[in-house]
């Protein structure tokens, strides 16, 4: 079993729509979750960093993490073409760590 | 411009020949990284440094070499190239402390023919 299981998509929804991406993760010791969007032939860029359970807003993009059922979830509202992209899950057990677990990340596309 | 550069972009080789990629960071960030990114797998951890002459495998190490003579480069070596090892590599950089992102480059696409 991977440390962690992201639903590859791709996923397509028309601008303006909520887009919901979600990760499950194995390992209960995780507490520090991030989000990187990787836009194509690109390297990945940090969107969203949490730490243990609860949710974070930053404009249209919420991150959310519920360590009980070992799930996270990015939200996007009023989804734009700009965000279309492939969207990695990370985590990891502490903080600073080299172990840091990815998913196989959600190719996102807005349409116009 | 200030940032994490990969060269080179592509690169196309056979097997068995030895292979370097290169990363340069401008940020004097201590911990450098390299992973490889698989259809199937996401992002694995290689090898990784945290200063200049202080490397650590990472996930999947194997047939492959790293060195941190300065600390804004950390070149990477297929010593004797398999296909397997077709993929696309990214170099990252972090500073040290807590909650400090990691900066990915954009990528060297390697196949081994």
């Amino acid at each position: 079993q991977k440390e962690v299981e992201q639903d590859p998509g791709p996923l397509s929804v028309p601008e303006g729509a909520i887009v919901s991406l979600n990760c499950t993760y194995s390992n209960s010791a995780f507490q520090y979750f991030m989000w990187y969007r990787q836009y194509s032939r690109k390297g990945p860029e940090l969107l969203m960093y949490t730490y243990s359970s609860g949710n974070k807003e930053d404009g249209r993009f919420t991150a959310q993490v519920d360590k009980s059922s070992k799930y996270i979830s990015l939200f996007i509202r009023d989804s734009q073409p700009s965000d279309s992209a492939t969207y990695l899950c990370a985590m990891s057990a502490w903080t600073g760590a080299n172990n840091l677990f990815f998913g196989t990340g959600t190719r996102l596309t807005v349409i116009p | 411009d200030a940032g994490i550069t990969q060269s080179p972009r592509y690169k196309i080789t056979e097997t068995g020949r030895q292979v370097t990629l290169m990363c340069h960071q401008t940020w004097s960030h201590s911990y450098m990284f390299w992973y490889r990114q698989d259809l199937g797998h996401g992002l694995r951890l290689i090898y990784y440094s945290a200063a200049a002459d202080i490397t650590d495998k990472g996930e999947v190490p194997d047939g492959y070499v790293v060195s941190r003579s300065k600390t804004e480069n950390f070149p990477l070596t297929l010593e004797s190239a398999t296909r397997s090892q077709t993929s696309v590599y990214f170099c990252a950089s972090r500073p040290p402390g807590v909650n400090s992102p990691l900066h990915f480059g954009n990528g060297t696409r390697l196949t081994v023919t």
